[in-house]
């Protein structure tokens, strides 16, 4: 079982819709993160957080929109998505700090965007 | 891409032979680290091998890593049905971003 909890697993939205979705860890980690995966490629880095601070975005359309409202929770708000949206998204946590740590990821989850 | 290739893309084996995948990489790093991936699921950390390190162990893992190569490779022994499963590297940018290699999808046959 993983310590990073991510909320709702599956998720349908249209184009218009506005929706959220949510991750938690417990471990005390502060430095948490957004990844997109695409069936068969390997998860590609959208956000870093670092100490409830947005350290890196890479590129990310502002159709996403993260928040780390404290220590423990992550959300990414989501509005006007395209089909090419349709993804696993990733949310994991670790220690902070330069020289790579382990990251603990949740169980992620499905987007599909009509 | 700063990652380079994994290598195989696919591995076939029955249960109870080593599987073995390689990944490449391009710039220098503090280090290297493997990851499991069951079909949907989230990643799920296996090892972690610092640049200064030429060998590690861990059950039935065991990783080499070559900075002059800049080559890793992720051998399982006596491998099981459950290690069914993709498997990515990943090493750390300048800029402190974790980034997978294109993984290698390993089926183990009963």
């Amino acid at each position: 079982d993983t310590e990073v909890t991510q909320t709702p697993k599956h998720l349908v939205m249209g184009m218009t819709n506005k929706k959220s979705l949510k991750c938690e860890q417990h471990m005390g980690h502060r430095a948490m993160y957004w990844y997109k995966q695409k069936a068969k490629k390997p998860p590609e880095l959208m956000f870093v957080y670092s100490y409830e601070k947005l350290s890196i975005n890479e590129s990310v359309p502002s159709r996403f929109s993260p928040e780390c409202p404290n220590s423990s929770l992550l959300n990414l708000h989501l509005h006007a998505l395209q089909p090419e949206d349709s993804a696993l998204y990733l949310c994991a946590s670790s220690r902070p700090g330069q020289g790579g740590r382990e990251l603990f990821f949740g169980e992620g989850s499905r987007l599909t965007v009509l | 891409s700063q990652q380079g290739e994994e290598d195989p893309q696919a591995l076939s084996i029955q249960e109870g032979e080593n599987a073995t995948m390689n990944c490449s990489y391009k710039t220098s790093i503090n280090n290297l680290q493997w990851y499991r991936q069951n079909s949907g699921r989230g990643l799920v950390h296996l090892i972690l091998i610092r640049s200064n390190e030429r060998e590690k162990h861990s059950g039935r893992l065991r990783v080499t890593l070559d900075t002059s190569k800049k080559s890793s490779s992720l051998l399982i022994t006596a491998s099981r049905a459950a290690d069914t499963a993709s498997y990515f590297c990943a090493t750390v940018s300048q800029g402190g971003k974790l980034i997978f290699g294109q993984g290698t999808e390993l089926s183990v046959k009963p």
